[in-house]
């Protein structure tokens, strides 16, 4: 069964640090998405990704994420200067263009800021 | 009020009981529904997904929808240790980005 892969599975970075977190969706999805969860708090929405370009974003995504799909398969999120706070799992999902279609996860990505 | 209200927890059921595990949301304009099983330090998995009002039953589990009452529940019948995880109700609305908004998810030990 087709599934969302993201790598690494865990990045250990300095704060201030630039870090870019990879996921690569499933292959005839059109529609990504990010999310993250600090520990022991809820799944947030971060952004949603078609057509090249952010469909929709949260406050919590201010000017230091960014998203980017370099190629025909994967789809990144940099931050560009970490902070303390940015420690969270940072999850990749994505679906097809069928609006009545949900959303696949990926396994996650441990960001931890130090 | 939160967007989307669930207990997290943790609730501790013996094998072979029938779990029953809510969420409340205060946004009337949710259509799509959703239940993710998370283990601990893992992704979500889609577990049920259902539009509108309205039962849906998959095996051992049944997803309600009742949007008059804005109350959503899943059902677990005959409950088994591997069913021990976090399970998270999600909902979104229809057309846009579809972003989902999540409870903040239930913890369920099922003990032999």
């Amino acid at each position: 069964e087709p599934e969302v892969t993201q790598t690494p599975s865990h990045q250990v970075t300095q704060m201030g640090q630039e870090v870019i977190l990879r996921c690569v969706p499933i292959s005839n999805h059109l529609y990504f998405y990010w999310y993250r969860q600090i520990l022991g708090q809820k799944v947030e929405f971060l952004v949603s990704f078609y057509n090249n370009e952010i469909s929709e974003k949260s406050e919590i995504f201010d000017d230091q994420f960014s998203v980017e799909r370099p190629d025909g398969s994967n789809f990144t999120l940099k931050i560009r200067s970490t902070k303390l706070e940015d420690s969270a799992m940072y999850f990749c999902a994505s679906r097809t263009s069928a609006n009545t279609d949900t959303q696949y996860f990926g396994p996650g990505t441990r960001l931890t800021v130090l | 009020q939160k967007e989307v209200e669930q207990d997290p927890g943790p609730l501790s059921v013996p094998e072979g009981a029938i779990v029953s595990l809510n969420c409340t949301y205060s946004n009337s304009a949710f259509q799509y529904f959703m239940w993710y099983r998370q283990y601990s330090r893992k992704g979500p998995e889609l577990l049920m997904y259902t539009y509108s009002s309205g039962n849906k039953e998959d095996g051992r589990f049944t997803a309600q929808v009742d949007k008059s009452s804005k109350y959503i529940s899943l059902f677990i019948r005959d409950s088994q240790p591997s069913d021990s995880a976090t399970y998270l109700c999600a909902m979104r609305l229809t057309g846009g980005g579809n972003k989902l908004t999540f409870g903040t998810g239930t913890q369920l030990k099922v003990e032999l």
